[in-house]
């Protein structure tokens, strides 16, 4: 299973929208509404920030949205703050595994 | 607390086996799929492998079938990762994640990390 591909860095000033993208197949992406978004700070372990799409657990900003539309995800951060400044990966679900995406680094300027 | 913490890593040659541990505490274990996912040193997310909640199903990525065995003990709050025939690759921080459903492998989403226990393959 090939990893979901990202854009390798993504800024924005503070207070801007920035959105990562997240491109898979019909075999993941595509085929399942079970798309996960994870936030990881250097040093820290992944914190889930969506899930099945565009649902945030309890306790996330809703400055962090979720969408997709076709074989791909997107990730939408609004009203960046540099606390927002992380690594962001984007998983699927599959009928017989989870892929993750190749990670995208985002920069607060 | 919701905690996972992990125990087990070191430095294996190349061949031999590891046992990696995963405590969980502060939610109900058996409830809940688990999962473990590592990270090569400067690399991205790599999901390792996945037990339901009774142990009843159980998955594997490719790049370790057949060399690696999940299992978790509910009495215990326990998962395992029991890893044989290690090779370079595996090299990596080896994380043990808690799913938000009850299957391995329906929706998948990760929502309780514990902080990795690293594992160095190397002679």
């Amino acid at each position: 299973q090939s990893a979901l591909t990202q854009p390798a860095s993504v800024s924005g000033s503070p207070g801007q929208s920035i959105t990562i993208s997240c491109t898979g197949t019909s075999s993941d992406v595509g085929g399942y509404n079970y798309v996960s978004w994870y936030q990881q700070h250097p040093g820290k372990a992944p914190k889930l920030m969506i899930y099945d799409v565009s649902k945030r657990p309890s306790g996330v900003s809703n400055r962090f949205s979720g969408s997709k539309s076709g074989n791909t995800a997107s990730l939408t951060i609004s009203g960046l703050q540099a606390e927002d400044e992380a690594d962001y990966y984007c998983s699927s679900y599959t009928s017989s595994s989870t892929v993750f995406g190749t990670g995208t680094k985002v920069t607060v300027l | 607390e919701v905690q996972l913490v992990e125990s087990g890593g070191g430095l294996v040659q190349p061949g031999r086996s590891l046992r990696l541990s995963c405590a969980a505490s502060g939610f109900t274990f058996d409830d809940y799929a688990m999962h473990w996912v590592r990270q090569a040193p400067g690399k991205g997310l790599e999901w390792v492998s996945g037990i339901s909640w009774n142990s009843g199903s159980t998955g594997y990525a490719d790049s370790v079938k057949g060399r690696f065995t999940i299992s978790r003990d509910n009495a215990k709050n326990s998962l395992y990762l029991q890893m044989n025939s290690l090779r370079a690759e595996d090299t990596a921080l080896y994380y043990c994640a808690k799913d938000t459903g009850y299957n391995w492998n329906y929706g998948n989403a990760f929502d309780i990390w514990g902080q990795g226990t690293m594992v160095t393959v190397s002679s």
